[in-house]
């Protein structure tokens, strides 16, 4: 299995800065995915970022709000930029395990605690 | 729209007795199925899947039970132990048209098990 960490582990920012948070891998991945988890939701799929292309995000996320990072097969970024308080929410990098990744079996890092003031 | 659903936020169950955690989907183009398992300040962990092709999957303690017709499935927990106390979601794989599968997750459950 894949070991994921996640810089930092928690923040508090005010509203209008931006976070940066960082997600190293111990291995060489070709996909890696980024999740929001907000106070009593599920997690909902922010972008999945293929290293040498630009992330794809899905419906209600943008480029500008969350540009993404991929510049080799171990590491991404990603960026909450002009904070709200709506954006506080628990933010997850995960893997597709390469054995399984037909299943789509994911690993996780351990998530970024984002709380906006 | 909320593909997939855990109607039970929270859920208590007495250690050695069985645990179900259940979850609901809407779309039947979802392929396979999976569910983790959550501690506090941990991420997500891989805990078992099925494909829809099969209605059962073992794992030791751990069986998912799959009702295609009935767009449901089931985790079941044997014997629980107090270890297993964690938030558990379902989650849903598929395509959808696109080069890359998605999961799709629930809301969670909170399984408490107490000694």
């Amino acid at each position: 299995s894949a070991v994921i960490s996640q810089k930092p582990s928690r923040d508090i920012c005010q509203r209008g800065t931006s976070l940066t948070i960082q997600c190293q891998v111990d291995s060489q991945v070709t996909m890696m995915f980024w999740y929001r988890q907000q106070p009593g939701q599920s997690l909902t799929l922010i972008a999945t970022a293929n290293q040498g292309s630009e992330a794809t995000y899905e419906s209600g996320f943008v480029i500008d709000k969350f540009p993404i990072s991929r510049p080799n097969l171990t590491f991404s970024t990603l960026t909450v930029s002009n904070m709200s308080p709506e954006d506080s929410s628990i933010y997850l990098c995960s893997v597709e395990d390469p054995d399984r990744a037909a299943y789509n079996e994911q690993f996780f890092g351990p998530g970024t605690r984002l709380t906006v003031l | 729209d909320q593909q997939v659903k855990q109607n039970s936020p929270s859920l208590s169950v007495q250690e050695g007795r069985i645990s179900i955690l259940n979850c609901d989907y809407t779309n039947s183009m979802f392929d396979y199925f999976l569910w983790y398992k959550k501690y506090p300040a941990e991420g997500p962990t891989f805990l078992i899947s099925i494909s829809s092709i099969k209605d059962k999957n073992e794992d030791g303690r751990f069986t998912v039970f799959l009702n295609k017709s009935a767009k449901h499935l089931s985790l079941h927990i044997v014997p629980s132990q107090p270890g297993d106390s964690a938030v558990y979601f379902c989650a849903a794989s598929g395509a959808f048209g696109g080069a890359t599968n998605k999961l799709i997750f629930g809301t969670g459950t909170l399984l408490a098990v107490q000694p």
